[in-house]
C-alpha cells in the first residue's frame, strides 16, 4: 500500500533558525496536505498543493510539491517559538484511493529561544 | 462557525470491552473521517462517511465501525477491545472531495 515517509523525525533549532522537512511518497500523489498538531493538540491544517512544481507561501512558510508528485517539503524561515510542533504531511492517492489521506509519521519542531 | 467536537475527551475501558465514541462534525461539512494515533506516530486512516455511508476503509479489522447520522454527526464503535487499542482517536470533518479537513481534539482511550 501508498507510504509516506517523513525526514527528519527530530529537528532542534535556536529561535531564527531555518527548518526544512521532507516528505517522500512511496506512489504519485494527487494531492498533498500539511498539518501542525501542537503537543497535546490535534492536527491543524495548513496547506494543500495539488499542482506538480506547485510551490505556496503563507507568510514564513513555504511549501513545495515535487514535479512528479511524489515528494514535497515544507520550509520555515526564521523559526519563532510559537512554531514549536509536529508537521506532518499527508497524501492523498489517484483514482478511487483519493478520500483516504495517508500520513507521514511528521517531524517534531523545538526551538530554543 | 462550530469546530469538530469529539466526546469522552478520555476514556478508559477493560480488555475484551466495547466502547462507543462520538463527534459532530463542523457546520457545512458533509464527509467525515475517523483516524487512530498512536503516541509519537502519525494519525492513521481508519474509515470515511460521506452521507451516511461508508466510502472508504483503512487496514482496521471489522470490529472497528462507524456511523454517520442525517446530520452528519458520527460514531466510531469498536469491539473486542484489545491492549493496542489504546490510542488518540480523532474525528475529522470536510464539505467533500480532498480538501483539507478540521480535526476534533480527540477521545484519548486507554485499554486495560
Amino acid at each position: 500500500g501508498q507510504q509516506v515517509m517523513q525526514i527528519p523525525q527530530y529537528q532542534h533549532v535556536q529561535e531564527g533558525e531555518d527548518f526544512t522537512t521532507y516528505c517522500n511518497s512511496s506512489t504519485t500523489l494527487s494531492n498533498i496536505q500539511w498539518y501542525k498538531q501542537r503537543p497535546g493538540g490535534h492536527p491543524v491544517f495548513l496547506i494543500q498543493l495539488v499542482k506538480s512544481g506547485e510551490v505556496k507561501k503563507q507568510k514564513r512558510l513555504t511549501f513545495q510539491f515535487g514535479e512528479a508528485k511524489k515528494n514535497s517539503s515544507l520550509h520555515i524561515t526564521a523559526t519563532q517559538t510559537t512554531d514549536v510542533g509536529t508537521y506532518f504531511c499527508a497524501g492523498s492517492g489517484s483514482g478511487g484511493s483519493n478520500y483516504k489521506l495517508t500520513f507521514g509519521k511528521g517531524t517534531l519542531l523545538t526551538v530554543n529561544p | 462557525e462550530t469546530g469538530v467536537t469529539q466526546s469522552p475527551t478520555h476514556l478508559i475501558k477493560t480488555r475484551g470491552q466495547q466502547v462507543t465514541l462520538r463527534c459532530s462534525s463542523q457546520s457545512g461539512h458533509n464527509t467525515v473521517s475517523w483516524y487512530q494515533q498512536a503516541l509519537g506516530q502519525g494519525p492513521q486512516f481508519i474509515f470515511q462517511y460521506y452521507r451516511e455511508e461508508e466510502n472508504g476503509r483503512g487496514n482496521f479489522p471489522p470490529r472497528f465501525s462507524g456511523l454517520q447520522f442525517p446530520n452528519y454527526s458520527s460514531e466510531l464503535n469498536v469491539n473486542a477491545l484489545e491492549l493496542d487499542d489504546s490510542a488518540l482517536y480523532l474525528c475529522a470533518s470536510n464539505t467533500g472531495g480532498t480538501y483539507g479537513y478540521t480535526f476534533g481534539s480527540g477521545t484519548r482511550l486507554t485499554v486495560v
